[in-house]
């Protein structure tokens, strides 16, 4: 199957700064998203992007599915951003989902 | 739309026991998953339905292990003669077909096994 590896596996920023969180994917894939789980455990779908670039507020992402890697920029990093952020691919036709570890993003006041 | 939906939101059980999980989709998803999280890891997937029918199953769905979606609407997941090793958040995530912009996850059902 897809192996799907995340970096880094933690990351302390002071409110403010900005980050890029990286996923690398072994395989092609239809499906990427990208996923924000809060300290209740909530999964919340960030993006669907499994090409291009697409930004939302102060999140952005980009794919480049020929070189198997996706990154998720945060930018002015605020204090509710923590949590950790997933990154899931798929690449067959029934979309479930295989997922790295996760980044744990930690954002100090 | 309320979103999905997973009962009950806690459950502690005594190895041996039995439990029952429920989800309901968003109502006009006809795509439902189930995955597990344990913890430091991401999410597992185990099954997922389209429709009533269930499509594909993980290994990591054992025998005792089994998930119904009656109707094509709420699914439940049933762990019986639960082990400690089951301990995990169960997740369970919507979707219309495969698009991948509709998948959403519920709030999660937390298992301890004690």
């Amino acid at each position: 199957g897809i192996q799907v590896e995340q970096s880094p596996p933690d990351l302390i920023l002071q409110e403010g700064a900005n980050s890029t969180l990286r996923c690398n994917f072994s395989d092609s894939v239809n499906n990427l998203q990208w996923f924000h789980q809060n300290p209740w455990g909530q999964l919340i779908n960030l993006f669907y992007i499994p090409s291009g670039t697409k930004q939302n507020g102060r999140l952005s992402a980009t794919t480049v599915a020929t070189e198997r890697y996706s990154l998720l920029y945060i930018s002015s990093s605020q204090t509710t951003d923590s949590g950790v952020y997933f990154c899931a691919v798929s690449g067959g036709s029934n979309y479930k989902l295989t997922f790295g570890k996760g980044t744990l993003l930690t954002v100090n006041p | 739309d309320t979103g999905v939906s997973q009962d009950p939101r806690h459950k502690i059980t005594k190895r041996g026991q039995n439990v029952t999980f429920r989800c309901d989709p968003i109502s006009e998803h006809n795509r439902l998953y189930w995955y597990r999280q344990t913890l430091g890891q991401g999410p597992e997937f185990l099954t997922y339905f389209q429709n009533e029918a269930q499509l594909e199953k993980s290994r990591l769905l054992s025998d005792r292990f089994s998930a119904e979606r009656p109707k094509g609407s709420f699914s439940t997941l049933e762990i019986q003669r639960t082990e400690q090793g089951d301990s995990a958040m169960y997740l369970c995530a919507s979707s219309i077909g495969g698009t991948g912009p509709g998948y959403t996850f519920g709030s999660g059902t937390r298992l301890t096994v004690v």
